[in-house]
């Protein structure tokens, strides 16, 4: 039972539009949650993260936005580039003492130039 | 910026070899982490260690084993491999136990 889940495979944007990343999760123990973004070949690089306490991060042109109740988080890529291209994953934490991150399959998103 | 380091990134071996994928983080970081990933597919956690001398499985099954005498060290050894190991594997670090980890390059194995 997957308890991360991203809903769409892939996501194709034009270049300078907003492209939005969403993914849904069910364990309400989950208190961190994380966007990685991973290329072909290389492993996930760390892009942003927020806390239960906050319902919105920004860092950039990315902006992470949670709500509990609906126990669903977004990734907002402002203006989008075609050096975005690449697979983004979700992952949730229940924070401290839980070793484990538990990852969603990811969206391929593709910003068309 | 995560300095963690994984070698060889490509390995192609035959059925029954032993190998060994490294791994090597220069943070200082107490947590390290071995997950495996197939395309299409989310990253599933196969080992994990708090520090040194302590190891423990994660939630998918592996025939791995791995070690971890020295902090920055955290190899993982497949005794007898088959193609059913056949994937992508992925360390990582994290200063504290829920906290950010931080991925090295990761390692393509194929085993034919």
């Amino acid at each position: 039972d997957q308890q991360v889940k991203q809903n769409s495979p892939s996501l194709s944007v034009q270049e300078g539009r907003i492209s939005i990343l969403n993914c849904d999760y069910t364990n309400s123990m989950f208190d961190y949650f994380l966007w990685y973004k991973k290329y072909p070949a290389e492993g996930p690089t760390f892009l942003i993260s927020i806390s239960s306490i906050k319902d919105k991060n920004e860092d950039g042109r990315f902006t992470v936005f949670l709500n509990k109740s609906a126990k669903h988080l977004s990734l907002h890529i402002v203006p989008s580039q075609p050096g975005d291209s690449a697979v983004y994953f979700c992952a949730a934490s229940a924070g401290a003492g839980s070793y484990q991150l538990t990852f969603g399959k990811g969206t391929k998103l593709s910003v068309i130039p | 910026e995560a300095d963690i380091y994984q070698t060889p990134r490509y390995l192609v071996i035959g059925t029954g070899k032993k190998i060994t994928l490294e791994c090597s983080q220069t943070m200082g970081h107490d947590k390290m982490y071995w997950y495996q990933q197939d395309p299409g597919m989310e990253l599933h956690l196969i080992h994990y260690s708090y520090g040194v001398n302590s190891t423990e499985k994660g939630d998918l099954s592996s025939e791995s084993t791995v070690s971890r005498i020295r902090t920055e060290h955290f190899p993982l050894t497949l005794e007898s491999a088959r193609p059913s190991h056949t994937s992508q594997y992925l360390c990582a670090s994290s200063d504290e136990i829920g906290d950010t980890q931080y991925f090295g390059p990761g390692t393509r194995l194929t085993v034919l």
